[in-house]
């Protein structure tokens, strides 16, 4: 029972091209994330979410937009692809309101984009 | 080990060993720590969290220490097996925000 899964797995696809990876969890949580994770498996956040309200927005290019649709799901759309934008994009979410304070962040298994 | 400069820092013991694996946190007002294990092709996987009340946190197997005064975070594995072996990034957390370190890559000789 995936608690975060993301689709599609792997994407490879051609620069100037403009793709979707799409994200949902099943844990309830009321926090979404979206990072990527370089080539030295370096991790960087990109965007945050709480209660569908965009609360992150680290110095990422307006190419990616992020959208959640609801609590339960958040897709990252990403315009113009360019070399640099490979990478995995690993999607998260935690629970962070309520009296228990900050919680781990669950991860899905990434998507792997290759740009051609 | 312990992440600096761009290069995956790496540590390798001998199976049965006890590991440490050492992290150097930025923000002084993170007042939430985490431990992830992360195996190939997979996603980040949690392990144990403190918090910034306390110093000391031990889970199975793994144990987390946190010296506030110079930004410091370790992780210690008793007894070290082969299903270890992968890269560990600490966390730290302030508000929603969360930054990982550069991770080390841990590989348990048989």
């Amino acid at each position: 029972d995936t608690a975060v899964s993301q689709t599609p797995k792997y994407l490879v696809t051609q620069m100037g091209n403009d793709k979707s990876i799409k994200c949902e969890q099943n844990l309830g949580h009321d926090t979404m994330y979206w990072y990527k994770q370089d080539s030295k498996k370096f991790l960087k956040i990109m965007f945050s979410y709480n209660n569908k309200e965009l609360i992150i927005n680290e110095t990422v290019p307006n190419r990616f937009s992020p959208k959640s649709p609801d609590k339960a799901h958040l897709n990252l759309h990403i315009n113009s692809l360019e070399l640099g934008d490979s990478a995995v994009y690993f999607c998260a979410s935690s629970q962070d309101s309520g009296t228990a304070g900050n919680q781990p962040q669950h991860f899905g298994d990434g998507t792997r984009l290759s740009i051609l | 080990g312990e992440s600096v400069g761009l290069h995956l820092p790496t540590l390798s013991v001998q199976e049965g060993d006890n590991s440490i694996i050492n992290c150097a946190y930025s923000n002084s007002a993170s007042d939430y720590f985490i431990w992830y294990k992360q195996e190939s092709g997979k996603g980040p996987q949690f392990i144990i969290d403190i918090r910034s009340n306390m110093d000391k946190r031990q889970g199975q197997r793994v144990t987390v220490l946190l010296n506030k005064t110079v930004k410091h975070l370790s992780l210690q594995i008793a007894a070290t097996q082969p299903g270890d072996s992968a890269v560990y990034f600490c966390a730290e957390r302030w508000s929603f925000d969360m930054r990982f370190g550069a991770g080390t890559r841990l590989t348990v000789k048989p």
